[in-house]
């Protein structure tokens, strides 16, 4: 689904230091999610936005934040990365007031070395 | 928070068979219970989905109940074909989205 791009699509890093992973959709959905994807637990909610002001934690939201930006745009930050933090990180987006839907974007693939 | 288990794990069935995998839900305020298809690779995609206001839905050879009073559901795929191949999540939503684990489902020509 073009309308929900994420980059960068893969990044290696070293333990310690700082990522940005960013997210942007043309979808005009205000809901914004991302998730992290580890082999065998399906997919596990970091924080999700309900509008440019409300932020919100999800399941495993220790070790990461977030911004959103405008209403297209949601940041994923790892202030410093540990290899436990090496997975597939999504971002997605929806609209409650239509579907409900969830719209994922590609993925980014995160090896902390 | 909302907890959702899902089995089987793993599901190995012929070409033609149907292939049924059961979600469970901790929240009975849940409303909302989508089912998505991965291929390797790939980004979760929705195939079906049913609101906590209906028992049964159905999309071709997909169909999904919901017993709320249970608070389980299920995804029925009938007359499988190779390209059903691929890992399924379920998920039960209030407000946040809670997916289980995944069902690998392996159908054999």
């Amino acid at each position: 689904d073009a309308d929900v791009t994420q980059t960068p699509r893969n990044r290696i890093t070293k333990t310690g230091k700082r990522i940005m992973l960013e997210c942007s959709q043309t979808k005009g959905h205000d809901r914004m999610y991302w998730y992290r994807q580890d082999p065998g637990l399906g997919l596990q909610l970091i924080y999700y936005s309900f509008d440019v002001k409300d932020i919100n934690k999800g399941e495993i939201s220790d070790g990461y934040s977030v911004s959103r930006q405008a209403q297209a745009k949601f940041s994923l930050s790892l202030e410093s990365a540990i290899p436990n933090q090496t997975a597939l990180y999504f971002c997605a987006t929806s609209d409650p007031w239509y579907e409900d839907t969830q719209y994922f974007g590609p993925g980014t693939r995160l090896t902390v070395l | 928070g909302e907890n959702v288990e899902q089995h089987p794990s793993t599901l190995s069935v012929q070409e033609g068979d149907s292939a049924v995998i059961k979600c469970t839900y901790s929240d009975s305020a849940s409303n909302y219970f989508p089912w998505y298809k991965q291929e390797l690779g790939k980004r979760p995609q929705l195939i079906i989905d049913i609101r906590s206001n209906v028992g049964e839905k159905k999309d071709q050879r997909i169909a999904v109940t919901l017993n709320k009073t249970a608070k389980h559901f299920s995804l029925h795929i009938t007359e499988t074909q190779p390209e059903d191949s691929a890992v399924y999540f379920c998920a039960a939503s209030r407000e946040d989205m809670r997916f289980g684990a995944g069902t690998r489902l392996t159908v054999k020509p």
